[in-house]
Parts: structure tokens; C-alpha cells; sequence
């Protein structure tokens, strides 16, 4: 939504690559979460951010409160990476509002 | 073993007819919450509650009705059901309103 824009709606990678997503917030966003949903439709927790940046694996993230945007890092992308991704921004309430998705195809 | 349990995961009805999705969570948190997934479009926020009391309700229709019978339990009773209606339900759980949410299976819902 406009609210929560998340950028690229879709991606292509080959595998070994990297890259990267955005999200740009025009709500007060406290805390912010990115998942990665998989062809079933199950929904996977990937980080959960207080401004600042965490890293797991080959993923790293930041989120930064005095711009209002988060970004989401993939390294060495590997095939089990292929899904949707949404980043989603709680304001304090409870209630987070989610971005569009980015859809990521990693080929071989 | 899974944490969030939603029930059933799979579930056709009719037009006007009456569904009761099920949520029950055991990581032991105090906050709940509704999202709906329409075909190719974000997770919407529905509901949320805490110690079982409502918090928000961006749901315009009163045809949705949350339903706390325990402080793990958020089910949601959806009344004179339209195709419309049709998507993938998501029941989530933290421990309070700012905390990380974690995320059931989903129902998937189809309104013929």
C-alpha cells in the first residue's frame, strides 16, 4: 500500500548473487519485520528491527527510524531464497502494516 | 511441534453461510491478531486483541466477529459469507502490542 512502499515488486537473481530490498514508510514506524513467504503460503519470521541492523546468515537488515526506510540484503543467493518477501511496519499499536511483497526468482 | 495452530486449513462454503476459523497459540503470549490475504495483494490487518480484550478493528463489516474463550484462543466467526470474503486468513501472536508477531499456516478460505 501507500503507506508501507516496498521496492522491487520483482526480482530475478542468479544464484550466487546479491541484492537487495527496500521498504519506505509514510506511517510512524516503531518497529519494523521482514518475512519471506514460500510457495505454500506459510509465513517465515526473518528479522525483527528496533532502528539499527541485525545480520543472520546470508541475510542482513536495517532499518532507519530518521529516514523511515528499511533495506534488506541478500548475499550469495541460493535457490531455497525464491519466495515473496514483505517487509511490514508496526506503529506502536499493534498493527502492522505490510508492503506490497517482492517476489524473488533465484535461477541456477 | 507447531506453535500457532489454525484450523481447518483448507475450507469451502457457500454464499450466506456461517464459518468459524480457529486459532490457538502456545508460545504463551498475551497479544492476538486477524490478518487476511487476498489473491496476489499484501497481508491486511483485521483484528487485534490483548488479554483477550479488543484493541483495533480496521474491519469495516460486523459480519467478522472475533471470539476469545481463553487467553490463547482468537477465533474469528464470519457470518453471511460473499465470494468476496474468499482468502487466506492469518492468525498472529506476540507477547505485546510492539513485540515481534509470529504467524499460524493460515486458512484458506473459498466462498462459492
Amino acid at each position: 500500500g501507500d503507506q508501507v512502499k516496498q521496492s522491487p515488486s520483482a526480482l530475478s537473481l542468479q544464484e550466487g548473487t546479491n541484492s537487495a530490498l527496500r521498504c519506505n514508510f509514510s506511517i510512524a514506524t516503531t518497529t519494523v519485520q521482514w518475512f519471506l513467504q514460500n510457495p505454500r503460503g506459510s509465513l517465515m519470521n526473518l528479522f525483527y528491527l528496533v532502528p539499527g541492523t541485525k545480520e543472520n546468515g546470508r541475510l542482513k537488515s536495517t532499518f532507519n527510524s530518521k529516514e523511515s526506510y528499511s533495506t534488506l540484503h541478500i548475499r550469495d543467493a541460493q535457490l531455497e531464497d525464491s519466495g515473496t518477501y514483505f517487509c511490514a511496519a508496526n506503529t506502536n499499536t499493534g498493527k502492522l502494516t505490510f508492503g506490497d511483497g517482492t517476489v524473488l526468482t533465484v535461477k541456477p | 511441534d507447531p506453535k500457532i495452530i489454525q484450523k481447518p486449513k483448507y475450507l469451502v462454503a457457500v454464499t450466506g453461510s456461517e464459518k468459524i476459523l480457529i486459532c490457538e497459540q502456545y508460545l504463551g503470549h498475551n497479544a492476538m491478531y486477524w490478518y487476511r490475504q487476498s489473491a496476489k495483494k499484501p497481508l491486511e490487518f483485521m483484528f487485534s486483541y490483548s488479554y483477550q480484550k479488543l484493541m483495533d478493528n480496521q474491519t469495516a463489516s460486523s459480519r467478522f466477529q472475533p471470539q476469545s474463550s481463553k487467553k490463547n484462543h482468537l477465533d474469528l466467526q464470519i457470518t453471511a459469507l460473499k465470494p468476496d470474503d474468499s482468502a487466506t486468513y492469518f492468525c498472529a501472536s506476540s507477547q505485546e502490542g510492539t513485540a515481534e508477531q509470529f504467524f499460524g499456516p493460515g486458512t484458506r478460505l473459498t466462498v462459492l
